[in-house]
């Protein structure tokens, strides 16, 4: 168990809606990173925050969007769900903001219909 | 940006065999470099991880890995696999802008 959780665990849900999907970090991690990992396109960096603050960047579509709460949590919004979303969704907490290790939710699996 | 290759979509090794997955990276200067295992249904975990200093690292559960900057590799061995090894195993990289990319992924099977 990496301390870090995600929920839902499982999520079923028709094109064109939208969901949210969330991240409880590691008790004192300031760090969250989104990844995505799909089989085509394998595991992908989304977004990391820390602290509250967008930290960095990497392949996240604008129908997506993120943040980090004052108590640390962190929620990842996908909207107008396309057929493609599908996938699971990792969050990752560590305890600084550059290259610390990252520790690992179980993910979120989002099923696209 | 930095991207990572591994050329082994999937391995197979005996029980108490050798084993030695490739990873080779592209970056301009100096990277962060990673290994994560991924067993069936969990997350990642961190294996090992090089920065600086020494090119060969240690990890976990009796990995390690050596950067060799001339070839633009850190492969990731370990002397005997066991059983509980069997899982997916990516290679990351990592530069000054805090975007890691992953390779594909290198599937392990370890027969008894």
């Amino acid at each position: 168990d990496s301390g870090v959780t995600q929920t839902p665990k499982h999520l079923i849900t028709a094109t064109g809606q939208r969901v949210t999907l969330r991240c409880s970090p590691r008790s004192g991690d300031l760090s969250v990173y989104w990844y995505q990992q799909s089989l085509d396109q394998g595991l992908q960096f989304l977004i990391q925050y820390y602290n509250g603050e967008e930290r960095a960047k990497g392949n996240i579509l604008e129908r997506f969007s993120a943040q980090q709460f004052p108590d640390l949590h962190s929620e990842l919004n996908l909207s107008s769900l396309e057929l493609g979303d599908s996938a699971l969704y990792f969050c990752a907490s560590s305890a600084q903001g550059d290259y610390n290790e990252q520790f690992f939710g179980p993910g979120t699996r989002l099923t696209v219909l | 940006a930095q991207s990572v290759t591994q050329p082994d979509i999937h391995i197979t090794v005996s029980e108490g065999a050798s084993l030695e997955l490739r990873c080779n990276y592209s970056y301009g200067a100096t990277p962060y470099l990673f290994w994560y295992v991924q067993s069936p249904g969990q997350g990642l975990q961190l294996l090992l991880k090089y920065f600086s200093g020494d090119t060969l690292v240690q990890g976990i559960k009796g990995f390690e890995a050596e950067f060799k900057r001339s070839q633009s590799s850190f492969n990731l061995r370990k002397p005997s696999v066991h059983w509980s090894d069997a899982a997916e195993y990516f290679c990351a990289v990592g530069g000054n802008n805090n975007d890691m990319r992953f390779g594909a992924g290198t599937r392990l099977t370890v027969k008894p």
